[in-house]
């Protein structure tokens, strides 16, 4: 069975702090996909980011950053300056390659509260 | 590109009655996959439709049911309803084994 673990429920940062939200999986498949995707209070999952699990290499998109660490099981997002947009709740998810959606596990979320 | 959408964006039922929820994927996207959101339980896949079949189910009874047309289109209806279904409804689409872009949802309260 897989898991996703966001031990992080909630993080209040003050407008311009780095946070970094934490993302631990399990899972027995040798190949696999990791999601992050962000909630604003309107509803929709916003995607940010996917990547194979063959990749470990860090990624960067403006404010965002990942770090896929194998060796570790994790996958964390760290957004630099944060700004009260930011706020959200955030979900990890992971799905087997092989599996399709009907065995995507998603984290608990991390609720995100940036304040000015 | 148009993102995925879904009507309506609320609504109010109450028990033993039906519903059917609507979503409109991204053009070109002929999966489309439904979640339920809820505090308690979180994000749970519900079923995923392509090219009009059914091609996985959750864990759920079968009071969920969905359908999917000629044009990807597709539509969850839920019968029955009991209070345990408030819940917010997430409609996602995809190209064949990509990544699922989600709609705004639905949300459903059961009275």
């Amino acid at each position: 069975a897989q898991k996703v673990t966001q031990a992080q429920t909630e993080i209040s940062v003050v407008e311009k702090e780095d946070v970094t939200l934490d993302c631990v999986y399990e899972t027995r498949d040798t190949t696999y996909y990791l999601f992050w995707y962000k909630q604003p209070p309107s509803g929709e999952l916003v995607f940010l980011i996917r990547r194979n699990s063959f990749d470990e290499q860090n990624e960067i998109s403006g404010r965002y950053s990942w770090n896929f660490q194998k060796s570790t099981s994790s996958f964390n997002f760290t957004i630099t300056a944060s700004q009260v947009v930011d706020s959200a709740v955030y979900f990890c998810a992971l799905i087997p390659s092989s599996g399709g959606y009907q065995k995507v596990t998603f984290g608990t979320g991390t609720k995100l509260q940036v304040i000015p | 590109k148009a993102g995925v959408t879904q009507t309506p964006r609320y609504l109010i039922k109450t028990r033993g009655q039906q519903v059917t929820l609507s979503c409109s994927p991204i053009s070109g996207h002929r999966s489309v996959s439904w979640y339920q959101q809820t505090p308690g339980q979180g994000l749970q896949f519900l079923f995923e439709y392509f090219s009009e079949t059914q091609r996985n189910k959750g864990n759920f009874p079968g009071r969920f049911s969905g359908r999917q047309f000629s044009n990807s289109r597709s539509e969850m209806n839920v019968s029955t309803l009991e209070l345990g279904d408030s819940a917010l409804y997430l409609c996602a689409s995809s190209s064949w084994g990509d990544t699922q872009y989600f709609g705004p949802g639905t949300r459903l309260t059961v009275l």
